[in-house]
């Protein structure tokens, strides 16, 4: 079956600092990869996405390319501040499937001043 | 635009008694979600409608967790006895199940703000 897999946290940097969540996954098919956001209190939100091989989505200073040959979707970030401290979950859903999403542990990241 | 709507954002009751969770999807959406998060367990999908049927509820726990979709504007998650292990935040997600080709997959899903369940 499909699987989603995520650095383990909490991930610790002071502001400024680059980010990187290491994401790898496992599908039947050919699958969209997505990262969402979750801040405290709220549900998740789409961060950003990519639908086919070698595409990058960015949104807001995040980026995450698309890797086959790895099967990766790792995310980063250059300088992140401290307002971008939240869970983030990768997530996939497969064209060969259901398309019901298949979701990341999550990854809490925690920014310092 | 309004985005999916959940109530209550918070409840407290005593074990035995019946939970009801209610949400309204994005106005277009057809395809439904509920999961429960935990973080013993993280994001679990507890079942799926779509165009208002039940497709997949093998992530329904047990027999006393029920959902009904009457209507593309409005789902209910019940819980009929509740017990302590049922405590969780609770959400509903909607998406659009429509893309270029048949391909649903790039469609993401849009998630409410969570009911945060204790039961007690």
């Amino acid at each position: 079956g499909d699987s989603v897999t995520q650095m383990e946290g909490p991930v610790t940097l002071s502001e400024e600092a680059f980010l990187t969540i290491n994401c790898t996954y496992t599908a039947t098919g050919y699958p969209s990869l997505f990262w969402y956001v979750q801040y405290p209190g709220e549900g998740l939100q789409l961060l950003l996405k990519a639908t086919k091989a070698d595409d990058k989505g960015s949104n807001k200073g995040f980026e995450a390319t698309y890797r086959k040959e790895t099967t990766s979707f790792h995310l980063e970030k250059g300088s992140v501040q401290v307002s971008d401290s939240a869970v983030y979950f990768c997530a996939l859903s497969d064209r060969g499937g259901s398309y019901i999403p298949t979701f990341g542990r999550g990854t809490s990241l925690i920014v310092h001043p | 635009d309004a985005g999916v709507i959940q109530s209550p954002r918070h409840e407290v009751t005593e074990m035995g008694q019946e939970v009801t969770l209610r949400c309204k999807p994005i106005s277009g959406h057809n395809s439904l979600f509920w999961y429960r998060q935990t973080m013993m367990r993280g994001l679990e999908l507890l079942i799926y409608f779509n165009n208002n049927v039940p497709i997949d509820d093998s992530g329904m726990p047990e027999d006393r967790f029920s959902a009904k979709m009457p209507n593309a504007s409005f789902s209910t998650l019940k819980i009929q006895p509740s017990e302590p292990r049922d405590s969780a935040v609770y959400f509903c997600a909607s998406s659009e199940r429509r893309g270029q080709g048949g391909d649903y997959s790039n469609q993401p899903q849009h998630f409410g703000d969570g009911t945060r369940l204790s039961i007690l």
